[in-house]
């Protein structure tokens, strides 16, 4: 079973600073989903990569999968008290089935 | 419907007492999954439906948890003789194609 670190496991920030979270794994990503989770509710998914190198880019979120596929980082720009949550990364391998890491937990305050 | 829907919100039950969890999948996703959160944790694989296949059940973590799916529609997962151990969020997901599950807001389940 591909084992998911996720760093750092919680992060504590002021509106408008930058952030990078990170994913890692010992074994190659097939591909690499992120997703966000607010309380009560179940993950939305933001981006999915599979190529090596490839960056994605949703608004102020910009998303990096390693050269090798064993690793992958989520950076925001200039965070927003809505961006507060839950971050998780998922690899996704046979039948579908998502492993995922244990989290960031983000908390953007004014 | 639009979305995932998962029922009940909530459920609070005496530890022996067995529980039924209900999904109902985007209408059309074949695939269906079942997923447990602990507290402040990452989601961990329970079970798999996808069609008519046999059910993956290679996640389920004792044999007190079940789950079924007729064709491509609602899905039950039962515990039986709930632990204080299987508190947690239970989470449901319906997947069209290979990527992006769509995730249903689960059930807080906790075992008193």
């Amino acid at each position: 079973t591909q084992l998911l670190e996720q760093s750092p496991q919680f992060l504590s920030i002021q509106e408008g600073e930058n952030l990078t979270v990170y994913c890692n794994s010992s074994s190659v990503f097939s591909s690499l989903q992120w997703y966000r989770q607010e309380p009560g509710e179940g993950p939305v998914l933001l981006v999915t990569v599979v190529t090596g190198g490839e960056v994605k880019k949703l608004k102020r979120l910009t998303f990096q999968f390693g050269d090798a596929r064993k690793d992958s980082s989520l950076h925001i720009t200039a965070a927003q008290p809505g961006d507060t949550g839950l971050y998780l990364c998922a690899s996704q391998g046979g039948g579908n089935k998502l492993t995922f890491g244990t989290g960031t937990q983000l908390k953007v305050e004014l | 419907g639009a979305g995932v829907s998962q029922s009940p919100s909530n459920k609070v039950t005496e530890k022996g007492k067995d529980v039924e969890l209900r999904c109902d999948p985007i209408s059309g996703h074949t695939a269906l999954y079942w997923y447990r959160q602990r507290l402040g944790q990452g989601l961990e694989f329970l079970i798999y439906f996808q069609g008519n296949s046999a059910p993956d059940k290679s996640g389920l973590p004792s044999d007190r948890f079940s789950a079924e799916r007729t064709g491509e529609s609602v899905s039950t997962l039962t515990i039986q003789r709930t632990q204080q151990e299987d508190s947690a969020v239970y989470l449901c997901a319906s997947l069209a194609g290979n990527y992006g599950y769509t995730f249903g807001s689960g059930t807080r389940l906790t075992v008193v």
